[in-house]
This record gives C-alpha cells, structure tokens and sequence, in this order.
C-alpha cells in the first residue's frame, strides 16, 4: 500500500537530548513536510523540502534540523535548543509543493521528561 | 502576516442534522481551499477542497463554498453520522507564502446520539 509511515508513533526524551523522528513515503512525491500540532492550534509548518538535497525552514524552525538525501526520506531531529518540544508532529508530502494537496503520516507523539 | 480565522471551534449537533464550519482569510490573491478531517491519533486527510474559480463544490453530503469578495468559504455537512464526529481543519494556500498552506486552528465537531 502506498502511504506515509511515520515512527515510532510515541517517543519520550529526556531534557537536553536530542531526538530524531523517522517519515518515510512510497508515494513518489517530490516534496515532503514537517508540521508541529498544539492543542488548539492549527499546524505550524517546521521544515518543507521540494526536492532531494534541498530544504527551507518554515515558521518556527529554531531547535528543529532536517535532512533529505533519498526522496523517500525526510527525518527530522529535535534538538536541545527546542525550547518546548512536547507536541504531536506530523509529516507530510504532495507531489510538488504547487500541487498542495497533502498526505499525512499517523503522527509522532514526542514526551520530554 | 496571512492568517485564516476559523469558527467555532466546536460544534456539536444532533446525529441527522446540518453542521456548517467557517474560515476566513485576509489575501485576496488567495487561491486554494482545502479542508482536512483528523481522527483522533491519526494524521489529516482531505476530505474537499475548492479553488479560487469555483464558488461550491459538492461531494455527496459534504459541500464547501466560497465568498471571494467576502474572504470566506464554509465546510457543510448534511446529514451528520457519528462517524463525522472529528477534528476539521481549513487551509489556504497563499501565492505569496511560496504556495504553503496556512492552517485554521481546527473544529471539535461532535455528534450527538
């Protein structure tokens, strides 16, 4: 089945350790997503890639690294600097970044302890 | 900067009634509508979506339209099912954001029994 699998689905850090969560797609789209989720919120974009090898930040990218060496691939890392990482993170991809309609991944629960 | 205002944030209605959810947008040059269901624990999935030459689009009990003058468009669910109770999110998609979307902060529809 073609989709977007994002893990581990719940994942608990500790203060002032960095974590990284995985997404993958076998969908063959060019460009993939980061969105952080607050209660009451709507998403806030992380990071956007549009291509291999290429990716620009979004709003609230401070604490946050990304890398795209495989089209499949697109992992993002909390780091310690995130000043408030718990939240729900969810990545994404479309076809391009003009063809915005968006597919989701199951999301990542990230628990600093 | 862009910003989609979406009401209310939660709606509860009577299994078999109307349920109707409104965002509003401040660029004119505006030109994608897209709305997104989430489930809880799972990613948004795009359930319709509308485009800047449209002004209502129907997909069997769900229909979305757009006031361009007025920089608004609204989610209709007829018929409403307990499997409709969810989280709804609005999006726009502004040309001058390099085609991101901005997001609604969402609606908590709840189907009453």
């Amino acid at each position: 089945d073609g989709g977007i699998t994002q893990s581990p689905k719940y994942l608990f850090r500790k203060e002032g350790q960095n974590v990284t969560l995985s997404c993958e797609q076998n969908l063959n789209h060019d460009a993939m997503y980061w969105y952080r989720q607050d209660p009451g919120q709507g998403l806030r974009l992380i990071y956007y890639s549009q291509i291999v090898n290429d990716f620009q930040k979004g709003d609230i990218a401070e604490g946050y690294s990304v890398s795209r060496e495989k089209k499949e691939s697109f992992p993002l890392t909390v780091t310690s600097a995130q000043k408030n990482p718990t939240a729900f993170y969810l990545c994404a991809s479309s076809i391009t970044t003009v063809n915005t309609e968006a597919f989701f991944g199951q999301g990542t629960r990230l628990t600093v302890v | 900067g862009e910003n989609v205002e979406q009401h209310p944030s939660t709606l509860s209605v009577q299994e078999g009634d109307s349920a109707v959810i409104k965002c509003t947008y401040s660029d004119s040059a505006s030109n994608y509508f897209p709305w997104y269901k989430q489930e809880l624990g799972k990613g948004p999935q795009l359930i319709i979506d509308i485009r800047s030459n449209v002004g209502e689009k129907k997909d069997q009990r769900i229909a979305v339209t757009l006031n361009k003058t007025a920089k608004h468009f609204s989610l209709h669910i007829t018929e409403t099912q307990p499997e409709d109770s969810a989280v709804y999110f609005c999006a726009v998609r502004y040309p001058d954001s390099n085609y991101q979307l901005i997001w609604g902060a969402g609606t908590k529809l709840i189907i009453k029994p």
